[in-house]
């Protein structure tokens, strides 16, 4: 089945402790990234790659980071974790991102940082 | 800076009752607007794009860049459509989503 699976589903963690969340898509898309969700705010983008190697910024990106190594997969990486990081945290990826290419997203990760 | 807006919250409505979601945006581009749903328990997913030129699900969504507005409609709302909106401006490679609306659809 096409689609992006994301790891682990749900995580409680202690500020500080280095944490991992993968992504992986099985659709051979170019373009994946992540978002964090928090009420009220919607989904603001946190980093997103283009193709293997190719990660840049979105709009929050402090305090993460991402790696593309592979096509198929794209972590995120919390360093240091802080409790302003709890947030439910969705990956998605897509062909490009044409207007004719949709965002296809995992089922989302909650992350509560104590 | 580019950004999406969605006034309502949470929007409630009766069965067979006209629904329209509304969002704006600030982008000094040329936009390319989307609307996404997440019902229940599924996983965020596209509804229509400003370039759909079809109704989907019953959905039409018009972009007026005058007004910088890309309102979801549907003449008939459905128990089935209740789920998150969201609006989303695509810029350069970068998105950004509003807050979404909840819309709730009474029997």
């Amino acid at each position: 089945e096409a689609q992006v699976t994301q790891n682990p589903r749900y995580l409680i963690t202690v500020t500080g402790k280095k944490l991992t969340v993968t992504c992986s898509q099985n659709m051979n898309h170019e373009y994946m990234s992540w978002y964090r969700q928090d009420p009220g705010l919607g989904l603001r983008q946190i980093y997103y790659s283009m193709n293997v190697e190719v990660t840049d910024k979105g709009d929050v990106p402090e305090g993460y980071k991402v790696s593309r190594k592979e096509k198929r997969n794209f972590p995120l990486i919390l360093e240091s974790p802080s409790p302003n990081q709890t947030s439910l945290y969705f990956c998605a990826s897509s062909l490009g991102t044409s207007i004719y290419n949709e965002q296809f997203f995992g089922p989302g990760t909650r992350l509560t940082v104590l | 800076a580019q950004r999406v807006t969605q006034p309502e919250k949470l929007l409630s409505v009766f069965k067979g009752a006209p629904v329209e979601l509304k969002c704006n945006y600030s982008y000094s581009g040329s936009p390319e607007l989307f609307w996404y749903v997440q019902y229940s328990r599924q996983r965020l997913q596209l509804l229509l794009r400003h370039i759909s030129r079809e109704s989907i699900k019953g959905f039409t969504a018009d972009l007026n860049k005058g007004e910088t507005s890309f309102h979801l409609k549907k003449p008939f709302a459905q128990e089935e459509d209740s789920a998150m909106y969201y609006c989303a401006l695509r810029y350069g490679q970068n998105f950004v989503f509003g807050p979404g609306t909840r819309l709730s659809v009474l029997p």
